[in-house]
């Protein structure tokens, strides 16, 4: 089973749509989560961290279901700059010298 | 931007050849985190450097090695370069303190392997 597995892409919605992406991770003593967003032959930039309470930044809502080992964001109001591959992170421990282990991605097209 | 910058961005070589990339950290932070991105795949974990010394290794094989300078300005080596090294390097720079330690990536270089 891989560190961290996301839904297959690619998502083609209509701008407006709100579309959900999943993400469950095999080591359960993982510490940090994130999304990542990266653009077309472009580095990854942090989109927001994932705590266990929830949390929203505008259009943005991520979850982290801790006893499921699963991970999820939701994207409401699609803008077409939202067109991008979507990264799964996990940080299995607080130390320093610990990988971010990344899901392979999921692309999202968003169209007029 | 992220402060983070690596050189050159674009690198073609051949089979069995040798490659150095380079990264300069963002200001302030003492480590320096490598990723290879193959294409359709997410950044696989190469190693990080702290303080001048490794402080963590992926699965990757020997002839990967990197160094980090006392400016904490990073390269990553490889030996004998094989097809399937064709990839984008990313480099990481992030301050090793706290719990959550936000790595900020630079832009990479695309390395092709002919």
């Amino acid at each position: 089973r891989k560190e961290v597995e996301q839904d297959p892409g690619p998502f083609n919605v209509p701008e407006g749509a709100t579309v959900a992406f999943n993400c469950t991770y095999s080591n359960s003593a993982s510490q940090s989560f994130f999304w990542y967003r990266q653009d077309c032959r472009k580095e990854p930039k942090l989109l927001m961290s994932v705590y266990s309470s929830g949390n929203e930044d505008g259009r943005f809502t991520a979850q982290l279901n801790r006893a499921s080992q699963y991970i999820s964001l939701l994207i409401r109001d699609s803008k077409l700059s939202d067109s991008a591959t979507y990264l799964c992170v996990v940080r299995p421990t607080h130390q320093a010298g610990t990988a971010l282990i990344f899901g392979k991605g999921t692309t999202l097209s968003v169209s007029s | 931007e992220t402060g983070v910058t690596q050189s050159p961005t674009h690198l073609i070589k051949t089979r069995g050849q040798q490659v150095t990339l380079r990264c300069s950290s963002q200001s302030g932070h003492n480590t320096v985190s490598w990723y290879q991105q193959a294409l359709g795949q997410g950044p696989q974990f190469i190693f990080q450097y702290y303080r001048e010394e490794e402080n963590g290794r992926g699965n990757f094989p020997p002839r990967f090695s990197g160094l980090q300078f006392p400016n904490y300005s990073s390269e990553l080596n490889v030996n004998a370069l094989e097809l399937d090294d064709s990839a984008l390097y990313l480099c990481a720079s992030s301050l090793a303190m706290g719990l959550v330690v936000e790595q900020f990536f630079g832009p990479g270089t695309r390395l092709t392997v002919l």
